[in-house]
């Protein structure tokens, strides 16, 4: 069975301030790693992928991945108010669908 | 820019209907994908397609059938519609792995189903 576990939330943080978001997955054999962020009302889209142990920085974001842990993380620095949203850490295991955890609800108070 | 796109935003089908959702994307990707997403349980994996005619199935299929004729298109559908079905159902598309982004995935818009 593939889980992708994700804190629901919601999770609230100071604009200016980095926010945390962690997700854990179970298969072993997983291969690629993606942070999706979803609107309210709208369809996810992706903003960052790893599949390399360490971090992978583009722009505010940095991407976490400790394979050994089975845990990948995602940092967003100088959160503003337009980050507020649900984000979804999404595992490939092998080629074929993605497996999604629940989310997080994230919160960046002005 | 890559674009997917699903036929209806909102839908209202009755009990026992038989319901057609139709995704097409313009990418020529290889890879098409059909989740549903509810509160509390998020996005899971119903079918996907590697290929025209090609079909597998995912976490949750039981209850739907899909459709794979032309490589743009893939359909899903469901042969006799329960309110159980009524949910937000999101099409996604791929390029096989090796080219770009590992699997990444780019989702259409949505439907949001009502099955009364």
């Amino acid at each position: 069975q593939k889980e992708v576990e994700q804190n629901s939330g919601p999770l609230s943080v100071p604009e200016g301030a980095i926010a945390s978001l962690n997700c854990t997955y179970s298969d072993r054999g997983s291969q690629s790693f993606f942070w999706y962020r979803q609107y309210s009302g709208k369809s996810p889209e992706l903003i960052m992928f790893i599949y390399s142990n360490g971090d992978k920085e583009d722009g505010r974001f940095t991407a976490q991945l400790n394979k050994a842990s089975q845990y990948v993380s995602l940092l967003i620095r100088d959160s503003q108010p337009s980050d507020s949203a649900t984000y979804l850490c999404a595992v490939l295991p092998l080629a074929d669908g993605l497996t999604f955890g629940k989310g997080t609800h994230l919160i960046i108070q002005p | 820019d890559v674009k997917v796109t699903q036929s209806s935003r909102y839908l209202v089908k009755r009990t026992g209907e038989k319901v057609f959702l139709e995704c097409v994307q313009d990418m020529d990707h290889e890879n098409m994908f059909w989740y549903r997403q509810d509160p509390g349980l998020g996005l899971r994996l119903i079918y996907f397609s590697y290929d025209v005619k090609m079909k597998e199935k995912g976490d949750i299929p039981e209850g739907y059938s899909v459709s794979r004729e032309k490589k743009e298109r893939f359909s899903l559908i469901l042969e006799s519609a329960s309110t159980n079905q009524t949910s937000m159902y999101l099409c996604a598309s791929s390029l096989v792995g090796g080219q770009g982004p590992p699997y990444e995935q780019y989702f259409g818009p949505g439907t949001r189903l009502t099955v009364t």
